[in-house]
């Protein structure tokens, strides 16, 4: 069980928009930034998102991340088929001090 | 640019200690803190612990007590030893790097395969 909690899988047409849910703690999203990361079949994750809403150079715009209290929101628009990867959030638990996970969301674009 | 690359043996017998080492090229290990993560086949991301240039160390309270992380900065890598193996150790071990003050994993090594078996 995952100390944060995401939704098991999301999908979307081509070009439409998605969000995938990040729902945590006081102890962790509720002090701390959230950072998003998206493993492609058979590769490592890679950070997407970070300190809430920042992209890393090279993300594309399409990838957005919100917070609010102790949920955080990854968004993608214009989906592409590339796109279809499982999405992580993930941040430091200050009472655990510990790094955090979500379980995963598997997005399909259909 | 920096890289990470995970090494270490890909198969481990039960109650055997595992050992993986993660080496950074492209810049220096100072600085930064630097994470073990695992992941199960078809399952999600465990973080199992990470280390920081003056040697302190945070683990998962769940395997804390079989965790040991070190480093070496003569030849820039950092050490994984996970004691008393069992088949649910078998997963993708990966290492990571985190910049002091922010809270993001901004590097990842490629994975490497470990499988516990006799």
């Amino acid at each position: 069980q995952s100390v944060l909690t995401q939704p098991p899988s999301v999908s979307a047409a081509p070009g439409q928009k998605v969000t995938i849910s990040c729902s945590g703690s006081s102890s962790n999203i509720g002090k701390n930034y959230v950072s998003w990361y998206q493993q492609l079949p058979g590769t490592a994750p890679k950070l997407l998102n970070h300190d809430n809403d920042n992209r890393p150079s090279g993300i594309p715009h399409r990838f957005s991340g919100s917070k609010s209290g102790t949920s955080a929101t990854l968004g993608i628009t214009g989906l592409q088929t590339g796109d279809e990867a499982d999405y992580y959030c993930g941040t430091w638990d200050s009472s655990l001090s510990s790094w955090v996970f979500g379980g995963g969301t598997k997005l399909t674009v259909l | 640019q920096v890289q990470l690359q995970e090494s270490g043996p890909g198969l481990v017998k039960p109650s055997e200690t595992l050992s993986l080492t993660c080496t950074v090229s492209g810049d220096s290990i100072s600085s930064y803190y630097w994470n073990w993560i695992r992941q199960p086949a078809g399952k999600g991301l465990e973080w199992i612990g990470r280390i920081y240039m003056s040697g302190i160390t945070d683990y998962n309270p769940s395997l804390k007590s079989r965790v040991t992380m070190s480093l070496d900065t003569s030849k820039n890598q950092f050490s994984l030893k996970l004691s008393s193996v069992t088949a649910a150790d078998t997963a993708v071990y990966y290492c990571a790097r985190r910049i002091s003050g922010r809270y993001d994993l901004d590097v990842w090594g490629q994975g490497t395969t470990v499988t516990v078996s006799s």
